[in-house]
């Protein structure tokens, strides 16, 4: 079964400075991977995937994540983080085929200014 | 990016009523539509996988006879929780999947509570 982590409950970021959330993930196929941000009381929104292709993945909002296969890391960056990129942000993974998303446990963002 | 809507986002209903919640996916056609439940500060749980035209695939511990799924269309599904009590009271939120990209779009959420 697939299962993903996000050690970091908490990312606390100055503005100006660049951020990363971390994620790991295990699957026994190949990984979908995904990753989502939630504002407080709303759905998640999509923000960028890994299916095949170039390890760095770019993103909406500037976000962009490296899919690291030996690692089975699949990180969120950012170069300068903004204020308004405080939020909650899910790691999801699908092991291929029809197979629904397993979310981490999220990380909260908080960018202060 | 694909567009899914959810209604109601907020519902409130005395204990032992029944409350349906609808998703539609509004620019894409879905054959596979998802319903998580998402408790405060925690992740997503995933309730049940629904298949259009077919019967929901729910997770280990869900109860489908408490949380009845309809599928009925490539664009909506239905969630029913039938018989709310206090302890169902939560964030409920679908998911479609559009098959051209592969990638699940996820509703803005409806806040159940259950007085």
């Amino acid at each position: 079964a697939q299962s993903v982590a996000q050690p970091e409950d908490q990312v606390n970021v100055a503005e100006g400075n660049p951020l990363t959330v971390k994620c790991t993930y295990s699957v026994s196929g190949n990984p979908y991977l995904f990753w989502y941000v939630q504002y407080p009381n709303r759905g998640l929104q999509f923000l960028l995937k890994y299916i095949t292709g170039d390890n760095l993945v770019k993103g909406s909002y500037g976000f962009e994540a490296e899919f690291n296969k030996s690692q089975t890391s699949f990180h969120l960056k950012k170069p300068s983080a903004l204020v308004s990129d405080s939020a909650l942000y899910f790691c999801a993974v699908r092991d291929g085929g029809n197979t629904p998303l397993v979310f981490g446990k999220g990380t909260r963002l908080s960018v202060i200014a | 990016g694909a567009v899914v809507s959810q209604h109601p986002s907020r519902v409130i209903c005395k204990s032992g009523t029944s409350v349906k919640i609808e998703c539609r996916s509004l620019d894409f056609q879905a054959t596979t539509m998802f319903w998580y439940r998402q408790f405060p500060k925690q992740s997503l749980m995933l309730m049940a996988t629904s298949n259009e035209g077919s019967k929901a695939t729910y997770e280990q511990g869900v109860e489908k006879d408490k949380f009845l799924i309809n599928h009925a269309s490539l664009t909506l599904s239905t969630l029913t929780v039938t018989s709310a009590h206090p302890e169902d009271s939560s964030f409920y939120i679908c998911s479609a999947r559009r098959p051209s990209t592969d990638t699940q779009y996820f509703g803005p959420g409806t806040r159940l509570t259950v007085l």
